[in-house]
């Protein structure tokens, strides 16, 4: 087995709160920006895209902000319930490359 | 809907062994991914094909994988022989189209090679 893995960033939010996460992309010519679930036992779940002609898009209880100019996406989920524990994903797309998949950042919602 | 569908989901083989996974992809897309997921690594892309021909396979790790599609409902992936090294979970994802589209993932298959 593996004995040195991936330390995954993780985020520890009360029930209720406001959850931020973060991530840094690499290509400043990316140009359309995803944000996946992954919960334990699952593949990736799509939540939120942004294209880079936006700063800020709004869905269901998450909004994507995207600053281009220091490269850098965040996804806010308000009103952090239990379900919404998970590994989130950000994945960056330069137009028409394939996605690259950041690292992950564990959610924890603490009851 | 059905979406991407994968089989089997968990697989425990010896090393030397021919593994096969196994996908099906959801109905009109024309773009099939396959991707490992190890805590080493993170996801990684091993290979992709447009309307069931390879397009890029730079992700393969070594001759000992290879995937066909033979047709636009099913694609499979072999490792000949198979390591511990390549213990991970394999996905399989699906999209229409390549470019501003999301993809969709199927549950994986969780591979353990002792």
């Amino acid at each position: 087995g593996e004995s040195v893995g991936l330390h995954l960033p993780t985020l520890s939010v009360q029930e209720g709160d406001n959850s931020i996460i973060n991530c840094a992309y690499s290509n400043s010519a990316s140009d359309y920006f995803i944000w996946y679930k992954q919960e334990s036992g699952k593949g990736p779940q799509f939540i939120i895209d942004i294209r880079s002609n936006m700063d800020k898009r709004q869905g269901q209880r998450v909004t994507v902000l995207l600053n281009k100019t220091v490269k850098h996406l965040s996804l806010q989920i308000a009103a952090t319930q239990p379900g919404d524990s998970a590994v989130y994903f950000c994945a960056e797309n330069n137009y028409g490359q394939n996605f690259v998949f950041g690292p992950g950042t564990r959610l924890s919602v603490l009851p | 809907d059905a979406g991407v569908i994968q089989s089997p989901r968990h697989e425990v083989t010896e090393m030397g062994q021919e593994v096969t996974l196994r996908c099906k992809p959801i109905s009109g897309h024309d773009y099939l991914f396959w991707y490992r997921q190890t805590m080493m690594r993170g996801l990684e892309l091993l290979i992709y094909f447009n309307n069931n021909v390879p397009i890029d396979d730079s992700g393969m790790p070594e001759d000992r994988f290879s995937a066909k599609m033979p047709n636009a409902s099913f694609s499979t992936l072999k490792i000949q022989p198979s390591e511990p090294r390549d213990s991970a979970v394999y996905f399989c994802a699906s999209s229409l189209g390549q470019t501003y589209n999301e993809q969709f993932f199927g549950p994986g298959t969780r591979l353990t090679v002792l």
